[in-house]
């Protein structure tokens, strides 16, 4: 059974970097089968997707924040890495990592990590 | 892109149907894009009822079912039930030239 778990600092201050590491265990992030994504919620809102990453391929990325996202896979750590720069208090969230397969379904996922920007 | 659209909320009795719906453009639901539905109950993680328009995966109900027509796509429940109570998120899927997700804004049923 695939189990993805989300890990990193809870409150980061306005303006830095929000780095995020997503473990995967039960199975091996190089797998041809899956794609790894983040989603973020802010708090009493909905589902943004913020990007997706095949190991073997590119990352792409929400155009929203293309900018300031960078996502990466460490294969040898079978890990999934988030860093979103430059953050605001919009940027407040509970951030999910979550595997889907060529069509889009997203049927793995962490159980999620509230990120708080605030000085 | 614009988020999908979706009704705020949704509400029926015990035992009763009710339809979701999600409507994007001809460049996401009505185009070459895979459509799933995903159910959220409070701080919880989303859980994908529906993938593919009308697939359900393994362990999900066949009170749950997908359908989709133009650039809207539906997710029905038949015979409510207490715990269907919960948040639901349509999204959209295209991987033709690029990767792009779109997600609705959510629907929030109430069980009465």
């Amino acid at each position: 059974q695939l189990q993805l778990q989300e890990s990193g600092p809870g409150l980061v201050k306005p303006s830095e970097t929000l780095s995020l590491t997503c473990t995967v265990s039960g199975g091996s992030i190089s797998s041809s089968s899956f794609y790894w994504g983040w989603i973020r919620q802010p708090p009493g809102k909905g589902l943004e997707w913020i990007g997706t990453i095949h190991h073997s391929g590119s990352p792409y990325h929400n155009p929203s924040l293309k900018s300031r996202v960078t996502i990466s896979v460490d294969t040898s750590k079978n890990q999934l890495s988030l860093k979103l720069r430059s953050v605001t208090a919009a940027d407040m969230a509970v951030y999910y990592c979550a595997g889907h397969g060529e069509l889009g379904e997203l049927n793995h996922w962490g159980q999620g990590t509230l990120v708080t920007v605030s000085a | 892109q614009s988020a999908l659209t979706q009704p705020a909320s949704v509400s029926g009795s015990p035992g009763q149907s009710i339809t979701i719906s999600c409507t994007g453009t001809s460049s996401d639901i009505g185009g070459n894009s895979y459509v799933s539905w995903y159910q959220q109950h409070p701080g919880k993680a989303p859980k994908l009822m529906i993938y593919d328009v009308g697939n359900r995966p393994s362990g999900v109900s066949n009170r749950f079912s997908g359908s989709k027509s133009g650039n809207t796509a539906s997710l029905t429940i038949s015979g409510l039930q207490a715990e269907d109570e919960a948040d639901y998120y349509c999204s959209s899927y295209t991987s033709s030239t690029t990767l792009y997700v779109l997600f609705g804004g959510g629907t929030k049923l109430t069980v009465l």
